[in-house]
């Protein structure tokens, strides 16, 4: 089994400054892992993902992420954020093998102010 | 608009009664799934299908819940006898997954159903 921990339920920044989103996995098999963004009454829409490779993987919306295996870390970072930044974000991890069962964390709402 | 669909976007019921919501996949998606999200988490898996076969379900999923995909390609998600409990967003996703390999565990979500049960 999976579990995702996303260590701050809230994080509020102000506009333009620099922000790092927290994610720690557990898992006895491989992963895959993923950040995922939901705005208000919106479904969610997936940020980036890191499937194998280069472990800093770059996404969209200027949002980049850095996989460290060491240390089961996921964490999301942006150098500046944007009000429109604000929103709910979420870490998961699905497993390699072929199970296609998404495990997510409890989610981190980003409130970036003027 | 060629991506995940799903309606109603809003459902208010009371205790008790039935509710029926739909997800429309994006096209030739084998793999649809549908999640749960309470207020304050994350979504949690409730069961997906692979083309019409319904191939796992989470022990979320009670009696009361029942999904299908007759066709292969639209689902629905039935609850019956309501519960306050049940009040959350009920999120469908799909995605290609014929086979293994890395582009095909990518899930491509729709908007929600939101359900209230008074």
């Amino acid at each position: 089994a999976q579990s995702v921990t996303q260590l701050d339920s809230q994080v509020p920044v102000f506009e333009e400054a620099p922000v790092e989103l927290r994610c720690n996995y557990s898992s006895s098999v491989s992963v895959y892992l993923f950040w995922y963004v939901q705005y208000p009454n919106q479904g969610l829409q997936l940020l980036l993902k890191y499937l194998s490779g280069s472990t800093l993987v770059k996404g969209i919306n200027g949002f980049e992420a850095e996989f460290n295996k060491s240390q089961t870390s996921f964490h999301l970072r942006k150098p500046s954020v944007h009000i429109s930044d604000t929103a709910e974000y979420f870490c998961a991890v699905i497993p390699n093998s072929g199970y296609s069962t998404l495990t997510f964390g409890k989610g981190t709402m980003l409130l970036v102010s003027p | 608009d060629t991506g995940v669909s799903q309606n109603p976007r809003h459902k208010i019921t009371k205790r008790g009664q039935n509710v029926t919501f739909r997800c429309d996949p994006i096209s030739e998606h084998n793999r649809l799934y549908w999640y749960r999200q309470t207020l304050g988490q994350g979504p949690e898996f409730l069961t997906y299908f692979q083309n019409e076969a319904q191939l796992e379900k989470s022990r979320l999923l009670s009696d009361r819940f029942s999904a299908e995909r007759p066709k292969g390609s639209f689902s629905t998600l039935e609850i019956q006898r309501t519960e306050q409990g049940d009040s959350a967003m009920y999120l469908c996703a799909s995605s290609p997954g014929t086979s293994g390999g890395a582009a095909y565990n990518e899930q491509f979500f729709g908007p929600g159903t939101r359900l209230t049960v008074l």
